[in-house]
């Protein structure tokens, strides 16, 4: 089935380790983004990418990277620069310019402090 | 920049009534989508429901509507004959035209269905 695959569903990062999150899409979708989520917030925005090798800033991308080599996958770095990773992390994919596509998300990846 | 309100954080509906969830927004664009998702205890992210701001007609998906005021900037969420599986958290999102179709989040509405 077409999908969006996380993992993975739990990561504990220690003090100046940076990690990574993975996200896989087999939906065909040219764009994929990369959402925070922390206790009484919605969901904010941290990278997006609207094609291959391409990708902006949402409004929370510091201390955070990421890479767009294959239009099927959008890794997160969490870097030891983000001195307050501690949340849930949801990835989505749309279909870039088809407006009547919602986005699918991902089951998610939470992110601990040991 | 868009922003997107939901003024109620908490709420709670007796089984087989009916509630409604607001959100307000705020934007310069004519065009435009809304969207509500929910988000059950599994963290899944679910959409709900979709509206194009260039539709008046409000949309309906089985219990789901939608009360779309467009010069009000208004876009809640009622859900008629409630169930259990309904409480969840409820997003309500706002999506561009073109451009990148990244959404903007309201911080959410935690939904209780008393049986």
């Amino acid at each position: 089935d077409g999908g969006i695959t996380q993992s993975p569903k739990y990561l504990f990062r220690k003090e100046g380790q940076n990690v990574t999150l993975s996200c896989e899409q087999n939906l065909n979708h040219d764009a994929m983004y990369w959402y925070r989520q922390d206790p009484g917030q919605g969901l904010r925005l941290i990278y997006y990418s609207q094609i291959v090798n391409d990708f902006q800033k949402g409004d929370i991308a510091e201390g955070y990277s990421v890479s767009r080599e294959k239009k099927e996958s959008f890794p997160l770095t969490v870097t030891s620069a983000q001195k307050n990773p501690t949340a849930f992390y949801l990835c989505a994919s749309g279909s870039y310019g088809q407006q009547n596509q919602p986005q699918h998300f991902g089951d998610g990846t939470r992110l601990s402090i040991l | 920049a868009q922003t997107v309100t939901q003024s109620q954080p908490e709420m709670s509906v007796q089984e087989a009534e009916t509630v409604t969830l607001s959100c307000t927004y705020d934007t310069s664009e004519s065009d435009y989508y809304l969207f509500w998702y929910k988000q059950p205890p599994s963290r899944q992210m679910i959409l709900v429901i979709r509206q194009e701001a260039y539709k008046q007609q409000n949309a309906t998906e089985n219990r789901f509507s939608v009360n779309f005021q467009k010069a009000a900037k208004s876009f809640s969420l009622k859900i008629s004959d409630s169930q259990l599986g309904d409480a969840a958290m409820y997003f309500c999102a706002y999506g561009a035209q073109g451009g990148s179709e990244k959404l903007v989040f309201g911080k959410g509405t935690k939904l209780t269905v008393n049986p």
